[in-house]
C-alpha cells in the first residue's frame, strides 16, 4: 500500500479565487488521480496526471479550471481556479501503485467549501 | 444506465449480524473488482479486491463476484459498531476505475 498526505486538509475560499492542493505520496508511483467527492454520491474522475507528460482529463473537466503538475514521482497539485460554490466539494488524489493488482489508494481528502 | 449501480442505504443492523452489501454493474470487461470504505470526513480506504470471479475472505470480510450476473457482494459478519461507514465498491477496466456511489452502514450496539 502507499501513505498519501493532502494539504490543506480542509479550507473555506471566497468566490472568484484559487486554492491548490498538494498530494503526496511516500513512495514513487506512475500513476496518480485527481477525484471530486459531491455530498452523497460517488466519486467523480477529474483528471489522470502521469510523471513526464500533460494530465488527461475527464470530460467535463478542462485545464484552465483545473490546472494539475506532476513535477516528480511522489508529489503532485491540483489547482481549483475561479472558484464559484458550485466547486464546494471533497477534492481526493489516489495512486495506483501499478503492482499486479490494479488497485487504487486515496488520501484523506480536502475539504473545500467557496462562499 | 450506470456501469455501476449500489444501494444508497442506509442500512441499519445490530451489532453481531451479517450484513450484505451489493453492487451490479454492465461492463463485461471489468476483471478487478474493489470494496472501499469511507468513514467521515476521511478518503476512501480499500477493504479488499478481487480478480475475476470467485470469492476472498480477510477476516469477517467476503467479497464475492459472480460475472456471470454481473454481480458483486461484500458480507460482512459479526458486524460491530465500528464498521459504520459508507462502503463504495469499484471496478477496474484498462486502468479506468468505475466506482458505484456507496452504501452507508450504521451498525447499532
Amino acid at each position: 500500500s502507499a501513505v498519501i498526505s493532502q494539504k490543506p486538509s480542509r479550507d473555506i475560499c471566497q468566490r472568484g479565487t484559487s486554492l491548490t492542493i498538494q498530494c503526496q505520496v511516500d513512495s514513487q508511483v506512475t500513476m496518480m488521480f485527481w477525484y471530486r467527492q459531491q455530498p452523497g454520491q460517488s466519486l467523480t474522475l477529474i483528471a489522470t496526471a502521469n510523471q513526464g507528460s500533460e494530465a488527461t482529463y475527464e470530460s467535463g473537466f478542462v485545464i484552465d479550471k483545473f490546472p494539475i503538475s506532476r513535477p516528480n514521482l511522489t508529489f503532485s497539485t491540483l489547482t481549483v481556479s475561479n472558484m464559484s460554490p458550485e466547486d464546494s466539494s471533497i477534492y481526493l488524489c489516489s495512486v495506483d501503485m501499478g503492482l499486479a493488482s490494479d488497485t487504487q489508494y486515496f488520501g484523506p481528502g480536502t475539504r473545500l467549501t467557496v462562499l | 444506465q450506470k456501469e455501476v449501480e449500489q444501494d444508497p442505504g442506509p442500512l441499519s443492523v445490530p451489532e453481531g449480524a451479517i450484513v450484505s452489501l451489493n453492487c451490479t454493474y454492465s461492463n463485461s470487461a471489468f476483471q478487478y473488482f474493489m470494496w472501499y470504505r469511507q468513514y467521515s470526513r476521511k478518503g476512501p480506504e480499500l477493504l479488499m479486491y478481487t480478480y475475476s470471479s470467485g470469492n476472498k475472505e480477510d477476516g469477517r470480510f467476503t467479497a464475492q463476484v459472480d460475472k456471470s450476473s454481473k454481480y458483486i457482494s461484500l458480507f460482512i459478519r459479526d458486524s460491530q459498531p465500528s464498521d459504520s461507514a459508507t462502503y463504495l465498491c469499484a471496478m477496474e477496466d484498462f486502468n479506468k476505475f468505475y466506482f458505484g456511489s456507496g452504501t452507508k452502514l450504521n451498525v447499532k450496539p
